[in-house]
């Protein structure tokens, strides 16, 4: 079945240093690839998203790249920050939204 | 924050005994989900609704049912509650099934279910 594969699992940073997160999907048919932040007890917001017709997209110190081709892509975030500290969920997404697949989530920690 | 509620936020239960969740939204969205929250899986759909009355299953809808009798309600029922149901369960919404950075799924705080 479709899934989306996240990696990795835990992610340890000093702060100041740069974070990289990466997702492979495997529906061909995905086009929309939302990226959720979730700090502890708290629900997923959504923080950058990108659609298949672009190939990177950028906000402040976070940005999106995706390869199509190869059915991957990566949330980058540089000069973290302690308050980067959260899981991170990506996702796939097709025509409908209830055809949304999230990957098992990033937990990232920013040492201080 | 998205007018998104979920009532309980936290429930402790037995084996065998009926629970139902309740999400509530102030904004009018046509969309609702439940989805389940999970160490190592992510969030997983179980059902969604497209309407009132319009209901359908999502990927791990087994042992669970829903209903949406008003635009503003949806509720997630399970019938007979098994320890494997434990989880952390998000209610979401969204205005049209085409997500995109202007029709995002916004989701509820979140209620964390205990099923002894």
């Amino acid at each position: 079945g479709e899934n989306v594969e996240q990696h990795p699992s835990t992610l340890s940073v000093q702060e100041g240093d740069s974070a990289v997160i990466k997702c492979t999907y495997s529906d061909s048919a995905s086009n929309y690839f939302p990226w959720y932040k979730q700090e502890l007890g708290k629900r997923p917001q959504l923080i950058i998203d990108i659609r298949s017709n672009v190939g990177e997209k950028k906000d402040q110190r976070i940005a999106v790249t995706l390869n199509k081709t190869a059915k991957h892509f990566s949330l980058h975030i540089t000069e973290t920050q302690p308050e980067d500290s959260a899981v991170y969920f990506c996702a796939a997404s097709g025509t409908g939204g209830f055809k949304t697949i999230f990957g098992a989530g990033t937990r990232l920690f920013v040492k201080a | 924050d998205a007018g998104i509620t979920q009532s309980p936020r936290h429930k402790v239960t037995e084996t065998g005994t009926p629970v139902t969740l309740r999400c509530h939204q102030t904004e009018n969205h046509r969309y609702m989900y439940w989805y389940r929250q999970d160490p190592g899986h992510g969030l997983r759909l179980i059902h969604y609704s497209y309407g009132v009355k319009d209901t359908d299953k999502g990927e791990v809808s087994d042992g669970y049912s829903v209903s949406r009798s008003k635009t503003e309600d949806f509720l997630l029922t399970l019938e007979s509650a098994t320890s494997s149901q434990t989880s952390v369960y998000f209610c979401a919404i969204s205005e049209s099934l085409r997500l995109s950075s202007y029709n995002e799924q916004f989701f509820g705080p979140g209620t964390r279910l205990t099923v002894l």
